[in-house]
């Protein structure tokens, strides 16, 4: 039973460029979460998705960010035009579709972005 | 809003000793608390839950417990091993869904 796979592990742009990270939940699983973790930091919750739809994006920056989670495939978390302070470890997160609020969160290995 | 703060300077024991780690929270007591461990270089991995009505939850070595009076949340490892050497992350749920917010996580070191 895979669990929350991301990829790619690592990805280095330069700035300016576009940066896509992949994330497909566990099996069963259609909830989807993106934080941030910069060094030193916790983890800083970005956006939370079902299948074809953003629940809540209250973490994400207002520009050049943006997530999805179709029907088919991972979920995409897109950065635009990116920037050194992008530079962090993206962790994706997934939970089971049940209507209790206290459910666990599995997280994948996550992709450290560098920007140069 | 809620605020989770943890001990952010790092926790060194012994070996076989029983180590705890503080978990605060501002405001309003949460209806949940979760411990997760997260390892160099990986993905936070979810160990405990405990609702604001438990006192304590126990897992193998692990405890937590849960004082809505003194707004806290301690973490105990008992009989820590130097694999129990890791950043251990407190989290509530704070919107809607599973949202969560953690901590900044106090890391542990177990020495021989």
């Amino acid at each position: 039973n895979a669990g929350v796979m991301q990829n790619p592990r690592h990805l280095v742009r330069r700035r300016g460029q576009e940066a896509r990270l992949r994330c497909s939940p566990m099996k069963g699983h259609s909830h989807v979460y993106w934080y941030r973790q910069l060094p030193e930091e916790g983890l800083k919750f970005m956006v939370y998705l079902q299948k074809e739809n953003i629940i809540d994006e209250s973490g994400m920056p207002k520009e050049r960010f943006s997530a999805e989670f179709p029907k088919e495939g991972p979920s995409i978390l897109r950065i635009q035009q990116v920037v050194r302070g992008d530079s962090a470890a993206y962790f994706c997160a997934s939970s089971q579709p049940r209507f209790a609020t206290n459910e666990k969160l599995f997280f994948g290995s996550g992709t450290q972005l560098s920007v140069l | 809003s809620q605020k989770i703060e943890q001990n952010s300077e790092a926790l060194n024991i012994q070996e076989g000793k029983t180590a705890t780690l503080t978990c605060n929270y501002t405001n309003y007591s949460p209806a949940y608390l979760q411990w997760y461990r997260q390892d160099p270089g990986r993905g936070p991995v979810f160990l405990l839950l405990i609702r604001e009505n438990e006192k304590e939850k126990r897992k193998e070595r692990l405890k937590v417990t849960f004082d809505t009076t003194l707004k806290q949340s301690l973490f105990h490892i008992t009989a820590s091993q130097p694999a129990d050497s890791a950043t251990y992350l407190c989290a509530h749920g704070g919107g809607g869904g599973n949202k969560l917010t953690f901590g900044t996580g106090t890391q542990l070191k177990v020495e021989l």
